[in-house]
């Protein structure tokens, strides 16, 4: 166990709504990241959140973003949901440093009907 | 732009016999390499890593994968299996460092099936 905690574990949204997602850090970590994970493929980098800030962004559109607070946890907020939007949310935690692991949290499935 | 490439998208593999996860990646550059595993319905988990140092890197289940730099690959290798180790496997590169922030680029993942 990893330490990472996420929740909800599973949600049902419909098109156009809007989600937060949620993420506890691993104790001591000071960044996170937020993955997207689409059934069958590999995760992609949505962005990285560092001392509070954005500090590194993938190819995601801005209606995708996020929160760290000063407890380090986090939030990813996706708005206007749309269908290709389903799949499995993944929140890592890591100390910001070069060669650093990064600890996976189980996740969080979101349907988008 | 880093780009991983899982040669297999499914390995079926009977019980006890040995296996090889291919994994290569773009850039000769210096780069951290991952191999992470997904249990199913679960998030990933980390299997084992090469930052720098020895070529052969082992995980504490008997996986081991070796660092090619020539060949840009980082094949993963266990010499026998058991039906626990059914899962998707990936393969990751990281180039930290090279910028501001930490970034994890996945391959798309290699389906394996051990087969009783």
């Amino acid at each position: 166990e990893t330490g990472v905690t996420q929740s909800p574990t599973h949600l049902i949204k419909t098109r156009g709504q809007q989600v937060t997602l949620r993420c506890s850090s691993q104790s001591g970590h000071n960044t996170v990241s937020w993955y997207q994970q689409a059934l069958g493929q590999g995760p992609q980098f949505i962005f990285q959140y560092y001392r509070e800030e954005e500090n590194g962004r993938g190819n995601f559109p801005p209606r995708f973003s996020g929160l760290q607070f000063p407890n380090y946890s986090s939030e990813l907020n996706v708005n206007a949901l749309e269908l290709d939007d389903s799949a499995l949310y993944l929140c890592a935690s890591s100390l910001a440093a070069s060669g650093n692991t990064i600890y996976f949290g189980e996740g969080s499935w979101l349907t988008v009907v | 732009a880093q780009s991983v490439t899982q040669l297999d998208s499914q390995v079926p593999v009977f019980e006890e016999a040995p296996v090889e996860l291919r994994c290569n990646y773009s850039s000769s550059v210096s780069v951290y390499l991952f191999w992470y595993v997904q249990y199913p319905n679960q998030g990933l988990q980390l299997l084992l890593k090469y930052l720098s140092g020895s070529t052969l890197v082992e995980s504490i289940n008997g996986f081991e994968a070796e660092f090619n730099k020539s060949q840009t690959s980082f094949h993963l290798r266990k010499p026998s299996v058991h039906i626990s180790d059914t899962a998707e496997y990936f393969c990751a590169v990281s180039d930290w460092g090279k910028t501001s922030y930490d970034k994890v680029i996945f391959g798309p993942g290699t389906s394996l099936s051990v087969i009783p």
